[in-house]
This record gives structure tokens, sequence and C-alpha cells, in this order.
């Protein structure tokens, strides 16, 4: 089976502070993506990326950026968390962009900025 | 740009009853994927089923089944025989046929309990 794991279930920052959000994934996939989760808003895309070392904004970057250094493992970055970013964050992965490429989430990281 | 809309953001059904959840899209492809992804509480949002576009007949998986209707732009979720399991967050989402524009698209989400 496809697992996607998230660093941290829960996590409580403070303003300011530079939050590293790690995703790994272990079937090989090529790409993988963080969205935020919202009430009443569904799920929306912040990053993705393709490859290792390539990234593309999603619906919403601004205040957030990312990194692939390995091809298991993308990481979310808030430079300097604000209240605003208190929000579960949902990472996925997927193989390729056809018919097979359905996207596998983790367990999500609840974050609050305090 | 594409766009998803679940117009039920709460839905109820009794157990072994059967309920539909709505979903309509817009988008100028004539090629995409629609899917279902379930969100139980506190665990991992799951596949529940696709459905590709080219395709004229509907897709089913189990219990699970879709009524989707290109030129409406529908595509709702049937489940038959609900079990306390169905209970979760359901969203449903659009993806683009290919490319890095290949993303998915959500809805805001559906609400559904199931009464024993």
């Amino acid at each position: 089976d496809v697992k996607v794991t998230q660093s941290s279930r829960y996590l409580v920052k403070r303003t300011g502070e530079k939050v590293f959000l790690e995703c790994v994934q272990d079937m090989d996939h090529e790409n993988m993506f963080w969205y935020r989760q919202d009430p009443g808003l569904g799920l929306r895309l912040i990053y993705f990326s393709y490859d290792v070392k390539m990234k593309e904004k999603g619906d919403i970057p601004e205040g957030y950026s990312v990194s692939r250094e390995k091809k298991e493992r993308f990481s979310l970055i808030l430079e300097s968390a604000s209240t605003n970013q208190t929000s579960m964050y949902l990472c996925a992965s997927s193989y390729g962009w056809g018919q097979g490429s359905e996207q596998y989430f983790g367990p999500g990281t609840r974050l609050t900025v305090t | 740009a594409q766009t998803v809309t679940q117009s039920q953001p709460e839905m109820s059904v009794q157990e072994a009853e059967t309920v539909t959840l709505s979903c309509t899209y817009d988008t100028s492809e004539s090629d995409y994927y629609l899917f279902w992804y379930k969100q139980p509480p506190s665990r991992q949002m799951i596949l529940v089923i696709r459905q590709e576009a080219y395709k004229q007949q509907n897709a089913t998986e189990n219990r699970f089944s879709v009524n989707f209707q290109k030129a409406a732009k529908s595509f709702s979720l049937k489940i038959s025989d609900s079990q306390l399991g169905d209970a979760a967050m359901y969203f449903c989402a659009y993806r683009n046929y290919g490319g890095s524009q290949g993303n998915l698209i959500f809805g805001k989400g559906t609400k559904l309990s199931v009464k024993p």
C-alpha cells in the first residue's frame, strides 16, 4: 500500500516563527502536493512539485515556500508564521497524470499559530 | 477556470438506506477526470470512485456509484445500503486531462452523518 506520512499530527507555533512541515511518500511518486483545508472552504492547493527541485505555485502560495531535494520528500515552509495560517495541512502524492494517477493523502498536520 | 460546487454542506441518512450527494462543475474542457474522496473523522482522505469524462458508463465501486451527466456538468455520488462507517466528509474533485495543469480542484465538501 502507498504510504504518505507527515512529520507531525499537531503543531503549535508562535507568530513570526519559521515552520517546517515535512511529507514523505514511499511509492516513488513523481508528483507531490501541499493543500490547506479549512472548514467551509474545502481543500486549496498551495504548491505542487512534479519532479525533484521542481515546484509550481497553486492557488494560495502567498506566505509559503516549498522544497523538494529528494523524490520522496516534500517540505512546506512558513517563513514567518501568522495567525491566519492556522489550519489543517494535507500532503498528497501521485504517479504521473494519467488514468492511474490517484492522489494519496497523508494524515494531515493541524497547525495552530498563536 | 474550473470550479466545483457541492451544494449540500451536510446530509443525513438512516443506516441501510440510500443517499445521494450532489456535485456540479464548470469547465470548458472535453477531457477530464472526476473523483469522489472520503475523509472520515480524524483519518486520512481516500479515493472512493473515479470517472473519466470520455466514458459514458457510470463508474461503480461496490455500494458506491455515480450519476455522471456530462452535458449538465453534474456528478452525483450514490451510496447504497449506508453503513455507520460511511459517516465522513465527502469531497468532489475535478482534474484536467494530463499536463502540469492536472491538479485536483475540490468542492467545499459534504458532511454525511449516518443514523443507526
